[in-house]
């Protein structure tokens, strides 16, 4: 089957790094996003992941890891306006996204 | 960067009556787009992926005479519900790809519509 999980919901301290897990199980993978959404908001892109390894953006950074049907997001330096819910969507082999529920990260001062 | 322009971004309507969606991609063009219904605090569900000049595919439990979807050009999507009622009260979103409709890229995000059926 295919099956997306991240946790529900996360913590942090302004100006820290929180690092966000997903894990899937996708048939015939073709890549990992990751979006953010604010409440009442629609999604907007962050990062795509098809190789290996770790892809920096900025203060965003994501990694995947294919054996272990694993990536993560890791943000650094966290600002007030990081609140927000972060989704993982896995594509399967026919490019349709497979959507995780979705993390609501808060960030606390 | 690709735009994706959804209106209206509210609507509320009485129970009994059709509501019309628009979903437009301002900058590329747009050969599949994706529907998806956003209920509070739960995550995106596709509804159905919208085809140009051909019919839409819906998923599974979604009823098709219900949310209307018409693709008539390369930039332009609607989503219809007909005969709306209270429970189809939700956030409506659009998207496309704005690379290969067949290959890895990312999608697109439209406003969003928030339907309010009274």
């Amino acid at each position: 089957g295919q099956n997306i999980d991240q946790p529900t919901e996360m913590t942090a301290t302004e100006g820290a790094i929180v690092q966000i897990n997903c894990t899937y199980q996708t048939s015939g993978f073709n890549g990992l996003f990751w979006y953010q959404q604010h409440a009442g908001e629609a999604p907007t892109f962050l990062s795509y992941n098809v190789l290996d390894g770790l892809e920096e953006k900025g203060r965003f950074s994501s990694f995947l890891s294919r054996s272990k049907g694993y990536s993560y997001l890791l943000l650094k330096e966290l600002q007030m306006k990081d609140s927000a819910s972060y989704l993982c969507a896995s594509m399967d082999s026919n490019y349709q996204l497979i959507w995780g529920a979705g993390t609501k990260l808060i960030i606390k001062p | 960067g690709a735009v994706v322009s959804q209106h209206p971004s509210w609507v509320i309507c009485k129970s009994g009556t059709s509501v019309k969606i628009e979903c437009r991609s301002l900058d590329f063009q747009a050969t599949t787009m994706f529907w998806y219904r956003q209920f509070p605090k739960q995550s995106l569900m596709l509804m159905a992926t919208s085809n140009e000049g051909s019919k839409a595919t819906y998923e599974q439990g979604v009823e098709k005479d219900k949310f209307l979807i018409n693709h008539a050009s390369l930039t332009l999507s609607t989503l219809t519900v007909t005969s709306a009622h209270p429970e189809d009260s939700s956030f409506y979103i659009c998207s496309a790809p704005a690379g290969s409709a067949t290959g890895p890229s990312p999608l697109h995000f439209g406003n969003g519509t928030r339907l309010t059926v009274t």
